[in-house]
């Protein structure tokens, strides 16, 4: 059973729109999310983070939105740019330093 | 160098061959780990090193055994795979939690391996 869930296995934007991913999680427990952007044939690249005391934080054309609640938390990007396709994988903290990721959802920003 | 480098890049590899993973941290970390990634499926968690000693071990199989010498490397040895341990093997580091803030990890590139 997936613990951290990313239901859309792609998504296409048009370039200086928003993109929004999404992930749901099912553990109470997990303490810290991120978000990892990989490009091909790379390991995958930290974006940004949250700590589950906030609901919102933002770095430059990336925010990462936190609803406890709901257990969902979603990346906005504004806005889209070319460089910006790659795939996208939710992350999510629990014991240990065990991060549990998301199987990604692919987006492709086009001109 | 600089970052986490793996080598090889690519490994294609026969049942009953021996063959090592390695990887390298040039970021002063002190937590590594290691990923496999098969197609359409999640990045899975295999071992994590804390300070050189193995906090987690995912029921990873015996097949795979790791060794972290040194807080800067990291190697996965191969034993007798299958083919269906055909994946991208990923590592990792991190700095160990500091006054409560988590910090990310940083990945490499990644083995490709395939077995025949």
């Amino acid at each position: 059973d997936q613990q951290v869930k990313q239901n859309s296995p792609s998504l296409s934007v048009q370039e200086g729109r928003i993109s929004i991913l999404n992930c749901d999680y099912t553990n109470s427990m997990f303490d810290y999310f991120l978000w990892y952007k990989k490009y091909p044939a790379e390991g995958p690249t930290f974006l940004i983070s949250i700590s589950s005391i906030k609901d919102k934080n933002e770095d430059g054309r990336f925010t990462v939105f936190l609803n406890k609640s709901a257990k969902h938390l979603s990346l906005h990007i504004v806005p889209s740019q070319p460089g910006d396709s790659a795939v996208y994988f939710c992350a999510a903290r629990g014991l240990v330093d065990k991060v549990i990721f998301g199987p990604g959802t692919s987006l492709s920003v086009i001109p | 160098e600089t970052g986490v480098t793996q080598t090889p890049r690519h490994l294609v590899m026969g049942m009953t061959n021996k063959k090592s993973l390695k990887c390298e941290q040039h970021l002063g970390h002190n937590a590594m780990y290691w990923y496999k990634q098969s197609a359409k499926k999640p990045l899975e968690l295999m071992f994590v090193y804390s300070l050189e000693e193995r906090v987690e071990n995912n029921s990873v199989p015996s097949r795979f055994s790791p060794e972290c010498p040194n807080s800067s490397h990291l190697f996965l040895h191969l034993h007798t795979l299958q083919p269906e341990d055909s994946a991208l093997y990923l590592c990792a580091s991190s700095q160990g939690e500091l006054a409560g803030h988590y910090n990310e990890q940083f990945f490499g590139p990644g083995t490709r391996l395939t077995v025949l």
